[in-house]
């Protein structure tokens, strides 16, 4: 699986977008961009993924780039509970065989009034 | 309702002392993983497994082992040969298209 980067922190105001990036130069063909999100002693949570098109859900939006090297999750309007570490993760969807699923060390969104 | 679940939540250990750590999922879910979080860091991959007795080796696997007897288990031991045990550990399911399902993780600490 392709490895990612992402920048160790941010900020973003309250009410505000929240634009977090993510490269993944050496993504395959196959594989999907993950985001997932982790509050403080918690389990991650799922908030999006797509493989070439833009995708938005009721939590966020995806934008992948036309070359698939980068994307960026938005969060449209921040609020304080949206304060977490961000994942942006690459898998392959297939059946059976189970990847090597690593995570990063992600990006820590602050979100302030 | 569907879910993964990790127990227990919080764990105290004794120096030269092995412990498991429970996870159980009823996603019907294939694969399972096991990972470490240390404090202010991301996760790192122990363990995976694919199916039935069969499972694979993570990143920092020394000190740990699994088992996968049943699909729905995938329990993990922290053996004393693991020196800093301490830490934060998380369990997830995943199907074979879609995201992954972790659970609420258990808290190891030694003692």
């Amino acid at each position: 699986d392709a490895k990612t980067t992402q920048p160790p922190s941010m900020d973003c105001a309250e009410g505000r977008a929240a634009n977090l990036p993510c490269n993944h130069s050496t993504i395959s063909g196959n594989e999907y961009v993950y985001w997932y999100r982790q509050i403080h002693s918690q389990g991650p949570q799922y908030i999006i993924h797509g493989l070439k098109n833009n995708e938005t859900n009721e939590m966020a939006s995806l934008i992948i780039t036309e070359d698939r090297k980068s994307s960026t999750l938005i969060l449209p309007h921040a609020t304080l509970r949206d304060t977490a570490v961000y994942y942006c993760i690459v898998r392959v969807d297939h059946t059976g065989t189970a990847s090597k699923l690593t995570f990063g060390t992600g990006t820590r969104l602050q979100v302030t009034l | 309702d569907g879910g993964i679940t990790q127990s227990p939540k919080y764990l105290f250990r004794k120096e030269g002392q092995n412990v498991t750590l429970s996870c159980e999922q009823n996603l019907n879910h294939d694969a399972m993983y096991w990972y470490r979080q240390d404090p202010g860091q991301g996760l790192r991959l122990i363990y995976y497994s694919q199916i039935v007795n069969d499972f694979q080796k993570g990143d920092i696997a020394e000190g740990y082992s699994v088992s996968r007897e049943k699909k729905e288990s995938f329990p993990l031991t922290v053996t004393s040969a693991q020196k800093n045990p301490t830490a934060f550990y998380l369990c997830a399911s995943i199907p074979d298209r879609g995201e992954a399902f972790f659970g609420q993780g258990t808290r190891l600490t030694v003692v």
